[in-house]
């Protein structure tokens, strides 16, 4: 079946410094990818998507491109803030009969130090 | 707007007591989704549902139960309370078609079982 793989955490980086979160993944067909990111002691929330290959996703900052030859779907943001200290989430939709459900990576987490 | 609703926010049982955990959702989503997020193992879906009436089994659905009657409630059920269902409890919902994938999610109900 479908798979999303994010790479491990934690990642620890100072105030201004670039970030890149790789995620790959395995499917059949053509996934919507999306990335979610959770603050500390929040429910997730939606920080970008992107639904065929080469569409860029971008919010806050954040972007991610749908590569379909690398099967890949990194974050990345070039200046990173205290405030992005969260756990950031990987994710694909799989078709599931008539319905669409998501495969979530296990999330990686991010520490940011002023 | 309060968007997804879940309550209690914390709760302690002990094994074998029952409990329901509520979540309410005012954005007249279609579809909605318990999660459990446990560490190292990321978002595991236990239920969900894609209209008031309606429920399907998820990937982990053993020891829990669930009920659509309204369409703006999702309720998770625990009959008889394991310590390996001590968890961080996610109420997510959608809206259906293309916008299944876009989850809103609850800020979460911590659950611990001894």
């Amino acid at each position: 079946g479908d798979s999303v793989t994010q790479m491990e955490g934690p990642v620890t980086l100072s105030e201004e410094a670039f970030l890149t979160i790789n995620c790959t993944y395995t499917a059949t067909g053509y996934p919507s990818l999306f990335w979610y990111v959770q603050y500390p002691g929040e429910g997730l929330q939606l920080l970008l998507k992107a639904t065929k290959a080469d569409d860029k996703g971008s919010n806050k900052g954040f972007e991610a491109t749908y590569r379909k030859e690398t099967t890949s779907f990194h974050l990345e943001k070039g200046s990173v803030q205290v405030s992005d200290s969260a756990v950031y989430f990987c994710a694909l939709s799989e078709r599931n009969g008539n319905n669409r459900k998501l495969i979530w990576g296990l999330g990686t987490s991010l520490a940011v130090n002023p | 707007n309060a968007g997804v609703t879940q309550t209690p926010k914390f709760r302690v049982l002990k094994t074998g007591q029952s409990m329901t955990l509520l979540c309410a959702q005012d954005m007249n989503h279609e579809y909605m989704y318990w999660y459990r997020q446990d560490p190292g193992m990321g978002l595991r879906l236990i239920h969900y549902s894609v209209g008031e009436g309606t429920t399907a089994k998820g990937e982990v659905p053993d020891g829990y139960n669930v009920s659509r009657l309204k369409k703006q409630n999702f309720l998770l059920g625990l009959e008889s309370a394991a310590p390996s269902q001590t968890s961080v409890y996610f109420c997510a919902s959608s809206y259906g078609g293309t916008g299944a994938n876009v989850l809103t999610f609850g800020a979460g109900s911590r659950l611990t079982v001894l």
